[in-house]
């Protein structure tokens, strides 16, 4: 079974500063795709990024880039210019390539939890 | 576009009860997933339907189970419950299909939050 490892359960950044939440996985796959997801005190999960194994360019979504090193099999996250807005719990997710057997099931990491300071 | 509703917000019930929990996907999604969401555990998934079939299943007991109706609304029932049930269930939904290699983004629902007393 794929594992998803967060190994930081908890980072703090200043407003406007940069912040790198970590996240390594283990699977035997070549092809898969991997997720950032932001869940705030609403509870409502909100996907911040993706990226999939097959495409060697990092993905970047306006402030939010990954750094993608699938031979480390590593996916960290990069939160440029922080707002407050951006407290919240962040997981990593590992999906395998869909197949009529794997359908859409994400394997979460345990989250990582970033509190934004002024 | 409406996004992924889910009813009830909130419920309690008691041990050895039984509880259904109902999902609307987005307007046009067929695959609908349930997820689990406990403090010890995580975030673990319960299964996926696609046009109304399980199309995969985590690994939980077969007090949980699932169906989908012809309109991609999805239900999921928890007979006998335990203390160790009190959790948010998030429901998800995808256009997927699998001739379709790229990514299609998961839309989570609100969630419901179930207290086993």
């Amino acid at each position: 079974a794929q594992t998803v490892t967060q190994s930081q359960p908890e980072m703090s950044v200043q407003e406007a500063e940069t912040v790198t939440l970590s996240c390594t996985y283990d699977t035997s796959e070549s092809d898969y795709y991997l997720f950032w997801y932001k869940q705030p005190p609403s509870r409502q999960m909100i996907l911040v990024i993706r990226q999939e194994a097959y495409k060697q360019q990092n993905a970047t979504e306006n402030r939010f880039s990954v750094n993608f090193q699938k031979a480390a099999k590593s996916f960290s996250l990069k939160i440029s210019d922080s707002q407050l807005g951006d407290a919240a719990m962040y997981f990593c997710a590992y999906r395998k390539p869909q197949n009529s057997n794997s359908g859409y099931a994400l394997n979460f990491g345990k989250g990582t939890s970033l509190l934004v300071t002024p | 576009k409406a996004g992924v509703t889910q009813t009830p917000r909130y419920l309690i019930k008691t041990r050895g009860q039984q509880v259904t929990l109902s999902c609307s996907p987005i307007s046009g999604h067929r695959s609908v997933s349930w997820y689990q969401q406990t403090p010890g555990q995580g975030l673990q998934f319960l299964f996926e339907y696609f046009s109304e079939t399980q199309r995969n299943k985590g690994n939980f007991p077969g007090r949980f189970s699932g169906r989908q109706f012809s309109n991609s609304r999805s239900e999921m029932n928890v007979s006998t419950l335990e203390l160790g049930d009190s959790a948010l269930y998030l429901c998800a939904s995808s256009n997927s299909a699998l001739a379709r290699k790229d990514t299609d983004t998961q839309y989570f629902g609100p969630g419901t939050r179930l207290t086993v007393l």
